[in-house]
């Protein structure tokens, strides 16, 4: 199985910072990857597909870059709202065994 | 509007079965397939499996085969999702979405509390 490695676990950081997240893949997944927002007693929000491709609706503040096994999401600046659980999942496993990474909580400083 | 809705809060004890519904709307059912996925309190998402909802075909996560099964209903556009042998470390939220990664539309989440 693919194992996804998300880096940090939580991070504090204030309205207006720019922050990044890591995922990291044990193998390559050809930017197979997708990043989701979840908010408390609430389901997951796609943000990003194909590692870097903005799902519709979602602001532009958001961006995904990587390739390989080493992706990132990265908030440019943080507004009250994104304050959340991200998390990165593969899909490029086959036979299909789609893992996530185990979440990076982003709290307010 | 895409919408997956989901049945409502269930309470079993160890040994005993769920089954968790999906509805969905919106959209073409057969179209897509349903995942599942399900997220202890407190902890992360966990990939369940999938089903086509074509053809029937699933995908199991390695650690549920033989205790979990999904179905569809094509004449009422709902997936299904059973486990059985619950134990306490199955209690959880369980969600279905839309087709295959990158999930796009989400039910709204079923607890599942396994308590004797």
């Amino acid at each position: 199985d693919i194992q996804m490695t998300q880096s940090p676990s939580s991070l504090s950081a204030s309205v207006g910072d720019r922050v990044t997240i890591t995922c990291r893949a044990s193998q390559g997944i050809s930017n197979s990857l997708a990043w989701y927002q979840q908010k408390p007693g609430k389901a997951p929000k796609l943000l990003l597909y194909a590692a870097s491709r903005l799902e519709s609706g979602v602001p532009s503040r958001f961006s995904g870059s990587g390739s390989g096994t080493d992706y990132t999401l990265t908030i440019s600046s943080l507004q009250p709202e994104d304050f959340a659980t991200y998390y990165c999942q593969q899909y490029y496993s086959t036979p299909p065994m789609y893992t996530f990474g185990q979440g990076t909580k982003l709290e307010i400083k | 509007q895409v919408q997956l809705v989901q049945s409502g809060a269930e309470v079993k004890k160890p040994g005993a079965s769920v089954k968790v519904s999906c509805k969905a709307s919106g959209y073409t059912f057969t179209s897509y397939g349903i995942s599942w996925v399900r997220q202890a309190p407190g902890q992360g998402l966990e990939w369940m499996g999938w089903i086509s909802a074509y053809n029937g075909n699933t995908n199991y996560a390695q650690k549920l085969q033989g205790r979990v099964t999904m179905t569809t209903d094509t004449s009422t556009s709902t997936a299904y999702m059973e486990l059985r042998s619950l134990r306490s470390d199955d209690t959880a939220v369980y969600y279905c979405a839309r087709g295959i990664p990158p999930f796009d539309y989400w039910g709204q989440g079923t607890l599942v509390t396994v308590s004797s």
